[in-house]
């Protein structure tokens, strides 16, 4: 089945640590997204990427990584520097950058303990 | 640059109740309008699209028609049922640039009772 897989589920991270948030798709799509997901403020972007070996800052990409060296993988990582890293992540993936629809994974909750 | 609105929620309806959650949007050209669905702990599902003016989305009983002349993209279900409680996302997304983004609503909360 095609589709975008997200892991793990869970997460927890101790204060100070870099934790690396997994996303895959095997949908050939080019572009991919990772949004960040707070109660009450609805979907907010961290970083995009068109194609591979190429990314760009969303909204809100402080304190936040990723890299892009294959066209079915984008992982994000949250480093120590985000303060408030406690959040429902969700990735999502294009064919392009048009005006298609994009497909989600089931999302990774992050907890900071 | 592009926004879009949507109704607060929370909506509670009993079943069967008709169902409307107002979408509204704010962009240059002609953007694709989406509504997606979030389950309790999943990701997003595409609910329906519209990719011109006039064209009607549906899917699972759900409509929205794009208004262009209202810059409206409304969301009804004409009887609602227990398993569509859910979050509600209306958004677009626009040609070049950063506008290929997707633009989220806020969400809106719905709640069917038996």
């Amino acid at each position: 089945d095609g589709g975008i897989t997200q892991s793990p589920k869970y997460l927890f991270r101790k204060e100070g640590q870099n934790v690396t948030l997994s996303c895959e798709q095997n949908l050939n799509h080019d572009a991919m997204y990772w949004y960040r997901q707070d109660p009450g403020q609805g979907l907010r972007l961290i970083y995009y990427s068109q194609i591979v070996n190429d990314f760009q800052k969303g909204d809100i990409a402080e304190g936040y990584s990723v890299s892009r060296e294959k066209k079915e993988s984008f992982p994000l990582t949250v480093t120590s520097a985000q303060k408030n890293p406690t959040a429902f992540y969700l990735c999502a993936s294009s064919i392009d950058r048009g005006v298609t629809e994009a497909f989600f994974g089931q999302g990774t909750r992050l907890t900071v303990v | 640059g592009n926004s879009v609105t949507q109704m607060e929620g929370p909506v509670t309806l009993s079943e069967e109740a008709f169902l409307t959650i107002n979408c509204t949007y704010t962009a240059t050209g002609y953007p694709s309008l989406f509504w997606y669905v979030q389950y309790p702990g999943e990701g997003l599902q595409l609910l329906l699209k519209a990719t011109k003016a006039d064209d009607k989305g549906s899917n699972k009983g759900f409509e929205a028609t794009y208004r262009k002349e209202t810059t409206s993209f409304h969301l009804e279900k004409g009887s609602v049922q227990v398993s569509d409680s859910a979050v509600y996302f209306c958004a677009l997304r626009n040609y070049g640039g950063s506008q290929g983004n997707l633009i989220f609503g806020k969400g809106t909360k719905l709640s069917v009772k038996p």
